[in-house]
């Protein structure tokens, strides 16, 4: 089956660095995405990764190793409005993006 | 660049109503576009998939002629909900793939739909 772990809440002060893993199956693999989306709104595209390493972006990094089935998301600098949920999302053989619920990160002055 | 749009942000009918939700690719040409559902403190839940010019492709459990998906041009695809009750109130919510970034999905802002 396909499946996504990634944790389900997960606390960071302002200004300091949070990572956050996560780990899939899917049936094929096209690349994986990140998304962040904050309560009550639709998700926005964070980042794409299809090659295995790092990928750097202003104040957000996602990491990537296919062999592991594995990913983070490395947010610097927080900020209050970093406070939102993260969505790891792999895309399958079929081009279809696999969603779990996401990591509720709550950033904390 | 990628920016999707949908209409209305929200809705709310009576039950037995049907409602139409517009989702457009403002600047890029939208070779696929998705409807999601999604509940509060739920996973985005894909509901069909469309290609412009053919018929969607429904995920297993949506019923096709209920919730009726129209793409009709690259920039434009619609989802209407036929005679609406009260569980099928939801945030709905559509995105568009196409463009120079063939493979990323961009959503558009969503659609709360209430269903009295």
């Amino acid at each position: 089956g396909q499946n996504i772990d990634q944790p389900t809440e997960m606390t960071a002060t302002e200004g300091a660095i949070v990572q956050i893993n996560c780990t899939y199956q899917t049936s094929g693999f096209n690349g994986l995405f990140w998304y962040q989306q904050h309560a009550g709104e639709a998700p926005t595209f964070l980042s794409y990764n299809v090659l295995d390493g790092l990928e750097e972006k202003g104040r957000f990094s996602s990491f990537l190793s296919r062999s592991k089935g594995y990913s983070y998301l490395l947010l610097k600098e927080l900020q209050m409005k970093d406070s939102a949920s993260y969505l790891c999302a792999p895309m399958d053989s079929n081009y279809q993006l696999i969603w779990g619920a996401g990591t509720k990160l709550i950033i904390k002055p | 660049g990628a920016v999707v749009s949908q209409h209305p942000s929200w809705v709310i009918c009576k039950s037995g109503t049907s409602v139409k939700i517009e989702c457009r690719s403002l600047d890029f040409q939208a070779t696929t576009m998705f409807w999601y559902r999604q509940f509060p403190k739920q996973s985005l839940m894909l509901m069909a998939t469309s290609n412009e010019g053919s018929k969607a492709t429904y995920e297993q459990g949506v019923e096709k002629d209920k919730f009726l998906i129209n793409h009709a041009s690259l920039t434009l695809s619609t989802l209407t909900v036929t005679s609406a009750h009260p569980e099928d109130s939801s945030f709905y919510i559509c995105s568009a793939r196409g463009g120079g970034d063939s493979d990323t999905q961009y959503f558009g802002p969503g659609t709360r739909l209430t269903v009295l």
